[in-house]
């Protein structure tokens, strides 16, 4: 039940966009971001709770299409301290109309060169 | 807000002794997970709390791990006996009312040996 996450790993000149897809065999209720570095902890972006919402976060946004059961996390003029690796954490809609925390994605490593 | 913290931040110890893992949530939050990191498994997700009650802990391995809240800040996840499988970065999380975004607290290295 583990989302699948494209690319696993993306290697941008700063300046570069990019884009990060998460999708799932299950119907999702919303979708979470975060970004990781190196020996941290992970790092809340943003959350998205509406079918087709679109949320920003510095140059960072994000939409989530839940017919399609998938979110895209797009990265625009990447800096330096975007680099690290992104990761989804969908909300599965359960039939009782409850949702219910699904696991992480497997994570994007995200390195940004000067 | 101190954030959520974890102790302690390193822990070593050999196979087959108790583990105990301490995490205090942020003040007001509701919401307590337990993940697991490795590089072959990545983030898992253990067990979650929502007011104070395990809501899904189905992603316990075995019955090894055991994790309690015995109030609303503060949790505590058991590995006994411990194995060297068991080797990780465990992190704690909160969050308000579980749909939120969650804060991390600094994770604990767990090495097995």
């Amino acid at each position: 039940q583990q989302p699948v996450q494209s690319p696993q790993a993306v290697i941008l000149r700063e300046g570069e966009d990019a884009v990060i897809n998460c999708s799932s065999s299950k119907a999702l209720y919303s979708v979470h971001w975060y970004r990781q570095k190196h020996g941290e902890a992970p790092v809340f972006l943003m959350i998205l709770l509406k079918g087709g919402e679109q949320k920003g976060h510095e140059k960072i946004s994000a939409s989530f299409n839940e017919k399609k059961q998938q979110s895209s996390l797009y990265l625009t003029a990447s800096q330096l301290s975007y680099s690290g690796t992104y990761f989804c954490g969908p909300y599965l809609l359960i039939s009782s109309g409850s949702a219910r925390q699904l696991t992480f994605g497997s994570g994007t490593q995200l390195t940004v060169l000067p | 807000d101190a954030g959520v913290i974890q102790s302690p931040r390193h822990e070593v110890t050999e196979m087959g002794q108790e583990v105990t893992l301490r995490c205090k949530l942020i003040s007001g939050h509701n919401s307590l997970f337990w993940y697991r990191q490795t590089m072959m498994r990545g983030l898992e997700l253990l067990i979650y709390f929502n007011n104070n009650v395990p809501i899904d802990d189905s992603g316990m391995p075995e019955d090894r791990f055991s994790a309690k809240m015995p109030n609303a800040s503060f949790s505590t996840l058991k590995i006994q006996p411990s194995e060297p499988r068991d080797s990780a970065v465990y992190f704690c999380a909160s969050s308000l009312q579980g749909v939120d975004g969650y804060t991390f607290g600094s994770g604990t290295r767990l090495t097995v040996v």
